[in-house]
């Protein structure tokens, strides 16, 4: 079954230190990942794709196939990166996009 | 500017009562879905769309219906609300294929008392 894991609802850190948001997946064949973010009282947004190996806003994600995770990392967090954040994997037979359950950044002062 | 619009943003309305949300893109996609987002629960697939006339199934279809009559246009139906279909509300597009990230709605609160 295509199925995405988030364990962590909540990740409370204080500025400056490092965060790493887990995402673990479970596909038969090779998996297309992202990572979106949002932000209070607005849309989801695209924050990165594992294709692409891009470092957006400071944040990067690697795929591990053999741990079959995609954990979101940032060396040092900053306040305007409190959001909800989203893994998300796609499935190529039907181009839907299967969500975790989300966690929850709090960065604080 | 490439958006999805979905209208309208917060709707307060009473069980059984139909109501329609609509979804518009004007990026010419031909993908497009509609997601609920319920605490603890994430993003959950409603239905979804390929092309125009095709339309699927997503996870929790139950009490929604959906029509795409224009490659524009996804609007979501509830033929008769109930009070667990309060909940956020999303519908996004893309194009099709690999490394096609979505596009998303600003969202729709709704609330069935």
């Amino acid at each position: 079954a295509q199925r995405v894991t988030q364990p962590e609802k909540l990740l409370s850190v204080f500025k400056g230190a490092p965060v790493e948001l887990k995402c673990n997946y479970s596909y038969s064949g090779s998996p297309e990942l992202f990572w979106y973010v949002q932000y209070s009282r607005q849309r989801l947004q695209l924050l990165l794709r594992h294709i692409s190996r891009e470092s957006i806003k400071g944040f990067t994600a690697d795929l591990n196939k053999g741990e079959t995770s995609f954990h979101l990392k940032k060396p040092f967090a900053q306040e305007e990166d409190s959001a909800m954040y989203y893994c998300a994997l796609r499935s190529y037979n039907t181009d839907k996009l299967i969500f975790g359950t989300g966690t929850r950044l709090q960065v604080f002062p | 500017e490439a958006q999805v619009t979905q209208n309208p943003r917060y709707l307060i309305t009473v069980t059984g009562k139909k109501l329609t949300v609509t979804c518009s893109q004007n990026m010419n996609h031909e993908y497009m879905s509609w997601y609920r987002q319920d605490p603890g629960l994430g993003l959950r697939q409603i239905y979804y769309s390929m092309n125009v006339e095709v339309t699927d199934k997503g996870d929790v279809p139950e009490g929604y219906k959906v029509s795409r009559k224009e490659k524009r246009n996804f609007p979501l139906i509830l033929e008769s609300p109930s009070p667990n279909q309060t909940s956020l509300y999303f519908c996004a597009s893309s194009l099709m294929g690999p490394s096609r990230d979505y596009t998303f709605g600003s969202g729709t609160r709704l609330t069935v008392v």
